[in-house]
């Protein structure tokens, strides 16, 4: 398997644009979780999906976000519009039901909105 | 609700010295614990977890780490480091039952000097 794949892996975009960050889990994990990589706030929790029900969105940050999972091997993430604040890294992680198991993490996007 | 602090935002050492980051955690329930590890411009991965039994567990790279139930802490070690180890290290709680939501650190950064 070739691991959580998320494209693109940079996306350099104009405020007020809308972006759209993909990803595709590992085959047959059924808990997709999105995060977002700062340095001045860590790495946070977004949103997350089990058998492609999104089950906790407390995460995001604003109307602006929005994430979907159409079917087990596809999900995105898109803001509209976006802002310079969103720049980011955007990482995609999914894993098998139960929390004791490991969640497999992407390459990450690098955001950037100028 | 669950947390993690990770008492250190860097951590600098020399090569072939040993290392401790440090790791504590809140939760109300039992908990599952793990630590990642992030290389530059990469996704996490993990170093090793917690679900059950021995309180020392063992991971790759010859990082361990020791549960502590009464401290409430989490600490990962490795007696001697490598070039090679130097990453951003993030400690991370699940605190079980249907809520697959993992909660992350803040992540330490470990140097290691030649």
């Amino acid at each position: 398997d070739a691991g959580v794949i998320q494209s693109p892996r940079h996306e350099v975009t104009e405020m007020g644009q809308e972006v759209t960050l993909r990803c595709k889990p590992i085959s047959g994990h059924n808990s997709l979780f999105w995060y977002r990589q700062t340095m001045m706030r860590g790495l946070e929790l977004l949103i997350y999906f089990n058998n492609n029900v999104p089950i906790d969105d407390s995460g995001m940050p604003e109307d602006r976000f929005s994430a979907k999972m159409p079917n087990a091997s596809f999900s995105t993430l898109k803001i509209q519009p976006s802002e310079p604040r969103d720049s980011a890294v955007y990482f995609c992680a999914s894993s098998t039901a139960g929390g004791n198991t490991e969640a497999f993490f992407g390459q990450g996007t690098r955001l950037t909105v100028v | 609700a669950q947390s993690v602090t990770q008492l250190d935002s860097q951590v600098p050492v020399f090569e072939e010295a040993p290392v401790e980051l440090r790791c504590n955690y809140s939760s109300s329930v039992s908990v599952y614990l793990f630590w990642y590890v992030q290389y530059p411009n990469q996704g996490l991965q993990l170093l090793l977890k917690y679900l059950s039994g021995s309180t020392l567990v063992k991971g790759i790279n010859g990082f361990e780490a020791e549960f502590n139930k009464s401290q409430t802490s989490f600490h990962l070690r490795k007696p001697s480091v490598h070039i090679s180890d130097t990453a951003e290290y993030f400690c991370a709680v699940h605190s079980g039952g249907s809520n697959y939501k993992l909660t992350f650190g803040k992540g330490t950064l470990l140097t290691v000097n030649p």
